[in-house]
Formats: C-alpha cells, structure tokens, sequence
C-alpha cells in the first residue's frame, strides 16, 4: 500500500537553531499539507500546495517557518529559528486532484514528525 | 466559523464492551466527513469516510453514521480490544473553489482495560 515518507521520524533540538522535515506523498498526489499537532489537539494546517504552488499560508509563521514544494513532488517545511513552542508533531498529509469516484478524496498521512526544542 | 466538536474527550471502557464516539459538526459548504484513528506518537489513519448521501458506513468493527440534517455523526465500536486503544479524529471536508479545506476535531481518547 502506497505511503507518505516522512523524515525524520524524531528530532531534538535546542532553541534558535534550524530544523527541517522532510516529505514525500503518494506518487501522483498532487495536494500536499503540512499540519502541526501539540499533544493532546487536532492537527492545525500550516500550508497546503497543489503541484507546486501555495494555495493556503495563512496559519504558517512566516518569520519562522517556510515551507517548498518545488518539482510539485517532495517538499521541505523548515523552523528557524526554533522555540520551545514549536515542540509537536508535524504531520504531511497528500491527496489525489479530483474527487475521486465517491465523491470523495483519500487523504493520507505519513507517521509524522516528532520535534522537542530544548 | 467552520467547527468540529468531539466528545466525550477520553473514554475508559473494559476490553471486549461497546462504546459510541460523537461528532458535531458547523461546517459549510460539506463535502464529507472522515474518521481517523491515531496511534500515540503515529499519524492518523482513515477508518471511514461518508459522503453527503451515506448514512452508514461499515469498517470491520468500526460503524459509523451520519446525519447531514442535525450535522451530527457518531463512531461505533463493536467488542473492543485493547488495540483499539488510541486517538479517534472526526474530519470533516468542505470544498470551496477546486480545493479541499479540512476542518479536525480534537479527537476522543479511548482506552481500553484488560
């Protein structure tokens, strides 16, 4: 069964310095996410991309965070500086285009990324 | 504002009972809405999804309903086991100008005794 590949699965890091995740969707996927979830929440959007373009920011720190999706296949998020508050799970999530025959679309999630700042 | 809400917030049930997860939703224009079970320290994976005209949906032993009227849905599972033990997230989708917007709960926490 077809996975999205994220790395690395756990990250420690002191304050300040840079971190990067690392995601690769489901081959064809062409909506990309990026989600943050704090322990015991829902996920929180950060951005979304549809092939290689930004549809939705608004919830992405952008003195901080950034996030690309170059080729429209894998995509880089980044913190830098980091913080204490960035400590979470960050989660890549890919869909298919269309609406699939159900009318619905599958929305995958890889195992996540598991950051603690220090 | 488009809402999900999710109770209760934990749930404690002895391994082989039933229980009912609920979901109330405000979320406009709907599409569908998911299930997703999360493992600690995993990512969530899809147990249902049920479009507008589906009321019930059937995983093994994962039932789940829908109500698109009082925007109501519920997750029931049948003779627990302790691998049922985990984060249960109701997601519900809207699609507003080609693309999909995702709207989580904060999921129920269930676990399951010996």
């Amino acid at each position: 069964e077809a996975e999205v590949a994220q790395s690395p699965r756990y990250k420690i890091t002191e304050k300040s310095q840079a971190v990067a995740f690392w995601c690769d969707p489901i081959s064809g996927h062409a909506t990309l996410y990026w989600y943050r979830q704090i322990l015991g929440q829902g996920p929180e959007l950060l951005v979304q991309f549809q092939d290689e373009s930004v549809v939705d920011d608004s919830q992405l720190p952008k003195d901080r965070f950034s996030a690309e999706r170059l080729k429209g296949v894998d995509s880089t998020l980044k913190i830098q500086p980091a913080e204490l508050g960035d400590s979470a799970m960050y989660l890549c999530a890919s869909s298919p285009r269309g609406w699939g025959e159900t009318g619905a679309n599958v929305l995958t999630f890889g195992a996540g990324s598991r950051l603690t700042v220090l | 504002k488009n809402q999900v809400e999710q109770s209760p917030q934990s749930l404690i049930i002895l391994e082989g009972k039933n229980c009912t997860l609920q979901c109330n939703y405000t979320v406009s224009p709907f599409s569908n809405l998911r299930w997703y079970k999360q493992d600690t320290g995993r990512g969530p994976v899809s147990l249902t999804i049920m479009t507008f005209s589906e009321n019930t949906k059937s995983n093994g032993r994962y039932t789940a309903t829908l109500d698109a009227d009082t925007k109501q849905s519920s997750l029931h599972i049948t003779a627990s086991q302790l691998s049922d033990s985990a984060s249960y997230i109701c997601v519900v989708s809207a699609r507003t100008s080609g693309t999909y917007k995702y709207i989580f709960g904060t999921g129920t926490r269930l676990k399951v005794l010996a």
